[in-house]
């Protein structure tokens, strides 16, 4: 069935660029997501990519769209310790059109 | 705005009781999911509701059920209730009208504890 992975862990030092990897199976969505979640909250939407571009850039973040090989990524330019937190990139995939989640990989920050 | 707001926060119950948990959209949207997070499955969805009506449903029991009223606010109910219903419950909502740009915004999610 469709699937999302994703490694489970990143660790990196304040100051230092974070890059999160997904690959996903189901290449029929239009729009990727990726969302953050801190400790005891829910969901909150980062930023998504169209799935006809390569790149987006957001402020500290960027995200790369590589089609052809379904993967995907975001990395945070100059990561602080408030970005720790877990990060899931999702897609609607499948015959129910819900969004399809990966573990989820949590990022942690250190001083 | 306000954003998607979700009553209770924490819930504690015991075996084979029931619960309902409440979901109160973005002002305007007419989708509502459900999600169960745990930490062995995941974020797993639960169904969807547009207009009133169930969209989409997962791969749950029929021990959990919906609905959506028609201010689109919607109720999730979990009957005999089992330890391992022991989750965070998501609620998103979305403008729901298809055409790919769907994003769902969640709220901060009931804790569901069965003893």
């Amino acid at each position: 069935g469709e699937d999302v992975e994703q490694s489970l862990f990143l660790s990196v030092r304040e100051g230092d660029s974070s890059v999160i990897n997904c690959t996903y199976t189901d290449s029929s969505s239009t729009y990727l997501y990726w969302y953050k979640q801190e400790p005891g909250a829910g969901l909150q939407l980062l930023t998504y990519i169209f799935s006809n571009m390569d790149m987006k850039q957001d402020q500290r973040l960027t995200v790369l769209l590589n089609k052809k090989d379904k993967h995907l990524s975001l990395r945070i330019a100059d990561t602080q310790t408030g970005d720790s937190a877990i990060y899931f990139c999702t897609n609607y995939g499948g015959s129910q059109g819900n969004l399809i989640f990966g573990k989820g990989t949590k990022l942690s920050v250190k001083p | 705005k306000a954003g998607v707001t979700q009553t209770p926060r924490y819930l504690i119950k015991t075996r084979g009781q029931q619960v309902t948990l409440s979901c109160s959209p973005i002002s305007g949207h007419r989708s509502v999911s459900w999600y169960q997070q745990t930490p062995g499955q995941g974020l797993q969805f639960l169904f969807e509701y547009f207009s009133e009506t169930q969209r989409n449903k997962g791969n749950f029991p029929g021990r959990f059920s919906g609905r959506q009223f028609s201010n689109s606010r919607s109720e999730m109910n979990v009957s005999t209730l089992e330890l391992g219903d022991s989750a965070l419950y998501l609620c998103a909502s979305s403008l729901g009208t298809g055409g790919g740009q769907n994003i769902q915004y969640f709220g901060a999610g009931t804790r569901l504890s069965v003893l």
